[in-house]
């Protein structure tokens, strides 16, 4: 099954608004959390994360938001534009035995209406 | 500059053929990842190399399997291409090994249609 979900396949704000991205995990081993941004044709690169020691990190307009009682981070964007419309895609980071991967969500495809 | 590059951009094969999909990376990153990406279902993983010959499955390996001969470059082989592995393939690099919170740089991606 999908280890790391993202509920909504699609969202669309007015350019100005606030929006929040959501991503659901189950594995409590997960101990990163991140936010990819992918524009069409091009390749995923990273927004922002965080380690699982800290509930929030803030850079500009972009927030994460961890809740590991819930297996729940979120992505906050504030004072959105045009050039936010894009695929985002939350990601989970593990350590298996000395070996590290990243979980990816389905993404959720952001239109920023001006 | 840093960069990670895939070969080709866009490939059409038929059922049966075998295909080699090529990435390299000019960081010296020790892990390297082969990802597809497929509508509803984000990234998923194929294969992570750790270094040379030190190649680990994901969560998706069936029907693929990979070479690493050097930290540089990482194929990604399907021998006898099915249908179903029609996707977009994304190869990507982190500097460390056994450390999670790494950031992946991405390719450009391969679009493979197997017809």
């Amino acid at each position: 099954g999908q280890q790391v979900k993202q509920s909504s396949p699609s969202l669309t704000v007015q350019e100005g608004g606030i929006l929040i991205l959501n991503c659901d995990y189950e594995n409590d081993m997960f101990d990163y959390f991140a936010w990819y941004k992918k524009y069409p044709d091009n390749s995923p690169t990273l927004l922002i994360s965080v380690r699982s020691n800290v509930d929030k990190r803030e850079d500009g307009r972009f927030t994460v938001f961890l809740n590991k009682s819930g297996k729940h981070f979120s992505l906050h964007i504030t004072a959105s534009q045009p050039e936010d419309t894009a695929v985002y895609l939350c990601a989970a980071g593990i350590n298996q035995g000395g070996s590290a991967k990243l979980i990816f969500g389905e993404g959720t495809k952001l239109t920023v209406s001006s | 500059d840093m960069k990670v590059t895939q070969m080709p951009r866009y490939l059409i094969k038929r059922m049966g053929e075998n295909v080699l999909l090529e990435c390299g990376q000019d960081m010296s990153h020790e892990t390297m990842y082969w990802y597809r990406q497929d509508p509803g279902l984000g990234l998923q993983l194929i294969y992570i190399s750790y270094d040379v010959d030190s190649n680990s499955e994901g969560d998706i390996p069936k029907g693929y399997r990979v070479s690493r001969k050097k930290r540089e470059h990482f194929s990604l082989i399907l021998d006898s291409a099915k249908t179903n592995q029609t996707s977009v393939y994304f190869c990507a690099s982190s500097p460390g090994t056994g450390i999670s919170a790494e950031t992946l740089y991405f390719g450009s991606g391969t679009r493979l249609t197997v017809l």
